[in-house]
């Protein structure tokens, strides 16, 4: 079955400055792939998500790639602000519509 | 977004009773919908995945004679924890899919077995 790695596992930046997290996924057959932002005690929210079929996509100062061939995809926030802060899911996605999740990874931003 | 709505949003019982959880599309039909688990500091755990109409399919090491599942319409699942001990207590979160691979959440439930 699909196995999903997230890396790293905290990530502590300065404000304004930029964060990346990455994820690997092992089923090829995979067309998903969702980023979740939760904040303590809360559900998942979605931030911004990919589909196979698109290698990079943008929202303000949130951006994911894709790298299929790889079987990697990555998160990119830029200009990180203090609410930033929060624990970031990566998840992936097929046929049977299931969400396999990344570990998580916990963002801080320091002022 | 589509809204998924989750009652109780916690809930403490004594050890031995058994919970019902309700999961709720208010503006989108799901057809299926997802429960999942997440403990402290830990990824959310896929129970099991329910169709509506039909038995839910439960994930590898989830009793579902413990866990039971209903999916009796197209805006409401039910979760049942039986028989509830201290180690069941977690967050439950269930999700409605939409139209594609977008899964919507609901807000969850502490369940905290004493």
């Amino acid at each position: 079955g699909e196995n999903v790695e997230q890396h790293p596992s905290t990530l502590s930046v300065q404000e304004g400055d930029s964060a990346v997290i990455k994820c690997t996924y092992s089923d090829s057959a995979s067309n998903y792939f969702p980023w979740y932002k939760q904040e303590l005690g809360k559900r998942p929210q979605l931030i911004i998500d990919i589909r196979s079929n698109v290698g990079e996509k943008k929202d303000q100062r949130i951006a994911v790639t894709l790298n299929k061939t790889a079987k990697h995809f990555s998160l990119h926030i830029t200009e990180t602000q203090p609410e930033d802060s929060a624990v970031y899911f990566c998840a992936a996605s097929g046929g049977n519509y299931q969400l396999i999740w990344g570990a998580g990874t916990k963002l801080i931003i320091k002022p | 977004g589509a809204v998924v709505s989750q009652h109780p949003s916690w809930v403490i019982c004594k050890s031995g009773t058994s919970v019902k959880i309700e999961c709720r599309s208010l503006d989108f039909q799901a057809t299926t919908m997802f429960w999942y688990r997440q403990f402290p500091k830990q990824s959310l755990m896929l129970m099991a995945t329910s169709n509506e109409g039909s038995k839910a399919t439960y994930e590898q090491g989830v009793e579902k004679d413990k866990f039971l599942i209903n999916h009796a319409s197209l805006t409401l699942s039910t979760l049942t924890v039986t028989s509830a001990h201290p180690e069941d207590s977690s967050f439950y979160i269930c999700s409605g899919r939409g139209g594609r691979n977008e899964q919507f959440f609901g807000p969850g439930t502490r369940l905290t077995v004493l």
